[in-house]
């Protein structure tokens, strides 16, 4: 049972544009979400979080927003740079728990410069 | 800050044999250390957590007498793979947190190939 899902293996979008990935969750005991950038052969780099009490965090050119109703996270990198292109994993876990991720299956983005 | 190492990066090991990898915390005490599996182009797949002082807490489906995990320090948790088979080859990879923070900092993972 995959709680927590990432429907697109792959994006690619020009320099400059902005990329959009997303991520959606069936649990709803989920209420901290976060995203991570990952090189083949590295581990994953985190990027950027949410709790469950808001709906948009904001971090330079990442920003990460939430829609609880919907059960369905995304991330939006502007603008979109070559040095991007990665796999990139949203994560869920519970607060209240032993903190452990769920993670989704990834999506890899290619920014075409 | 926040900086999570793995020992060895890569590692072959013969069937049968036995192979132990290190995730240390560089620059802070992770109260809980969590041990992933990551498949070619799959998700990563958290295996156990680890909490300093205490048993591994091990998820469904992974053998615990496989596995073994000891968390003796605040800045060190160990995993090794007993009885390695090629099936156990894989990319290994840790992550540590600090007590009452969410966020995970993982280490660069270490390679395991099973002859």
């Amino acid at each position: 049972d995959q709680q927590v899902k990432q429907n697109s293996p792959s994006l690619s979008v020009q320099e400059g544009r902005i990329s959009i990935l997303n991520c959606d969750y069936t649990n709803s005991m989920f209420d901290y979400f976060l995203w991570y950038k990952k090189y083949p052969a590295e581990g994953p780099t985190f990027l950027i979080s949410i709790s469950s009490i808001k709906d948009k965090n904001e971090d330079g050119r990442f920003t990460v927003f939430l829609n609880k109703s919907a059960k369905h996270l995304s991330l939006h990198i502007v603008p979109s740079q070559p040095g991007d292109s990665a796999v990139y994993f949203c994560a869920a876990s519970e607060r209240g728990g032993t903190y452990k991720y769920i993670f989704g299956t990834g999506t890899r983005l290619k920014v075409l410069a | 800050g926040a900086v999570v190492s793995q020992h060895p990066s890569r590692v072959i090991c013969k069937s049968g044999t036995s192979v132990k990898i290190e995730c240390r915390s560089l620059d802070f005490q992770a109260t809980t250390m969590f041990w992933y599996r990551q498949f070619p182009k799959k998700s990563l797949m958290l295996m156990a957590t680890s909490n300093e002082g205490s048993k591994a807490t091990y998820e469904q489906g992974v053998e615990k007498d496989k596995f073994l995990i000891n968390h003796a320090s605040l800045t060190l948790s160990t995993l090794t793979v007993t009885s390695a088979h090629p099936e156990d080859s894989s990319f290994y990879i840790c992550s540590a947190r600090v007590a009452n923070q969410e966020t995970q900092y993982f280490g660069p993972g270490t390679r395991l190939l099973v002859l």
